[in-house]
């Protein structure tokens, strides 16, 4: 069974940094990119970014380029979405998924002062 | 960026009606070399992260219920919901994957009347 399960909950303040991860089990983990996605608290589902685990090659949304850093370590199968600075803009749910449908359970991440 | 529009917001229809959600795109999702659209439907719950319906805009992924049914191709997509059933509330997203960044149509909040 193909699983993504990511890190738990965050709580920092503005300015901090800050990065989570997606572990892949279930299946070889370069057979598909990754991608993070985020959700704002009531509202809807952004793409951020994917990762080929391969050979860690990146695509951004020009949304969120510049902002975060996509990264993998095929070793231990896992993807990581990574913030140097955070904003309190930055609050939310942000998953891992494949193009394929198979999606990380979220990592809620609140930035406040 | 392909820019996708969904229709309506939202949406309240009456158990055992049909439910029907649009989806438009700013251009073509259609991948000429092999006749595929790039175009899914998920269905989020509250707190749960997006389920897969559709993919290539009308294959039903395995283990969705076969009164949802997508079609479409091109530019304009719809999402079906035969027979509506009180476990088919949620709300609805389209995306294309066709081209970078992979975009989402805002959202359809569907209830029951």
């Amino acid at each position: 069974e193909v699983q993504l399960v990511q890190s738990g909950a965050e709580v920092k303040k503005p300015g901090e940094s800050l990065r989570i991860s997606c572990k892949g089990s279930g299946y070889s983990f370069t057979s598909y990119w990754i991608s993070w996605v985020r959700q704002m608290p009531g509202k809807g589902l952004e793409w951020m970014g994917r990762i080929d685990p391969t050979d860690s090659y990146t695509n951004y949304s020009p949304t969120f380029q510049g902002h975060v850093t996509i990264s993998a370590d095929k070793s231990i199968s896992t993807a990581y979405l990574q913030w140097s600075s955070l904003k309190a803009s930055d609050t939310a749910m942000y998953y891992c998924a494949t193009v394929e449908g198979f999606w990380g359970q979220g990592t809620l991440v609140t930035v406040s002062s | 960026d392909i820019v996708m529009t969904q229709s309506p917001d939202s949406l309240a229809v009456s158990l055992g009606e049909r439910a029907t959600i649009n989806c438009k795109s700013s251009q073509s999702v259609l991948y000429s070399s092999n006749s595929k659209n790039y175009l899914t439907w998920y269905q989020q719950k509250p707190g749960q992260p997006p389920k897969l319906l559709i993919y290539w805009a009308s294959t039903r992924e395995s283990g969705v219920p076969d009164r949802f049914s997508g079609s479409g191709s091109g530019t304009d997509f719809t999402l079906t919901i035969s027979s509506l059933r009180a476990e088919d509330v949620a709300v609805y997203y389209c995306q294309q994957y066709y081209s970078i960044p992979y975009t989402f149509g805002q959202g359809t909040k569907l209830e029951i009347k």
